[in-house]
């Protein structure tokens, strides 16, 4: 049974700051790093993917995969108020097939 | 570029009922895959459908099924529903090939009473 595990959360952080959201995962063999984000009642929008160890950027948010450790997380620089979401750490293996969600972690950013 | 359709938006049925929900891909997506997300809960996966056929299955009951069309549009159909089927249904997605990033549709809020 593949697993994916996240910080339990709320994680709250001022605005400004840094957040670190932390994402462990069960399977060795999978292959595809996915962060999305969910606002209250609405669907997950993907915000980053990464495939190979080591740090991928984009803007104010930094994915970073460490695949020995089975270990993902994301980085956001400068949050704001707006970033306020639950953020999915999502899993596959080989050839997209069966996506693996964790729990969510809720963030939120107080002005 | 359209993205990821779902109808409808929001659906009450009462227990022991059938419904049918739809999804439209992305344009230049080929592969369809279906969620149920619980409230407080992460997506769960339910199925995939690619060429018309059920790729990949999750730990879901066979009270659910699918439908691929040949214009990669599909159909989830739950049969007798039970209370805890209510949720928000998800429909993701993807390109086959190289990468398999999933894009999801609006959800469709499912309420059995």
């Amino acid at each position: 049974q593949k697993e994916v595990e996240q910080n339990s959360g709320p994680l709250s952080v001022p605005e400004g700051a840094i957040a670190s959201l932390n994402c462990t995962y069960s399977d060795r063999g999978s292959q595809s790093f996915f962060w999305y984000r969910q606002y209250s009642g609405k669907s997950p929008e993907l915000i980053m993917s990464i495939y190979s160890n080591g740090d991928k950027e984009d803007g104010r948010f930094t994915a970073q995969l460490n695949k020995a450790s089975q270990y993902v997380s994301l980085l956001i620089r400068d949050s704001q108020p707006s970033d306020s979401a639950t953020y999915l750490c999502a899993v596959n293996g080989n050839y997209g097939q069966n996506f693996v969600f964790g729990p969510g972690t809720r963030l939120s950013v107080l002005p | 570029d359209a993205g990821v359709t779902q109808s409808p938006t929001h659906l009450i049925k009462t227990r022991g009922q059938q419904v049918t929900l739809r999804c439209s891909p992305k344009s230049g997506h080929d592969t369809v895959s279906w969620y149920q997300q619980a409230l407080g809960q992460g997506p769960q996966f339910i199925f995939q459908y690619y060429e018309e056929e059920e790729r990949q299955r999750g730990n879901f009951p066979d009270r659910f099924s699918g439908h691929q069309f040949p214009n990669y549009s599909s159909e989830l159909n739950v049969n007798a529903l039970l209370l805890g089927d209510s949720a928000l249904y998800l429909c993701a997605s993807s390109q086959t090939g190289t990468v398999y990033e999933q894009y999801f549709g609006p959800g469709t809020r499912l309420t059995v009473t």
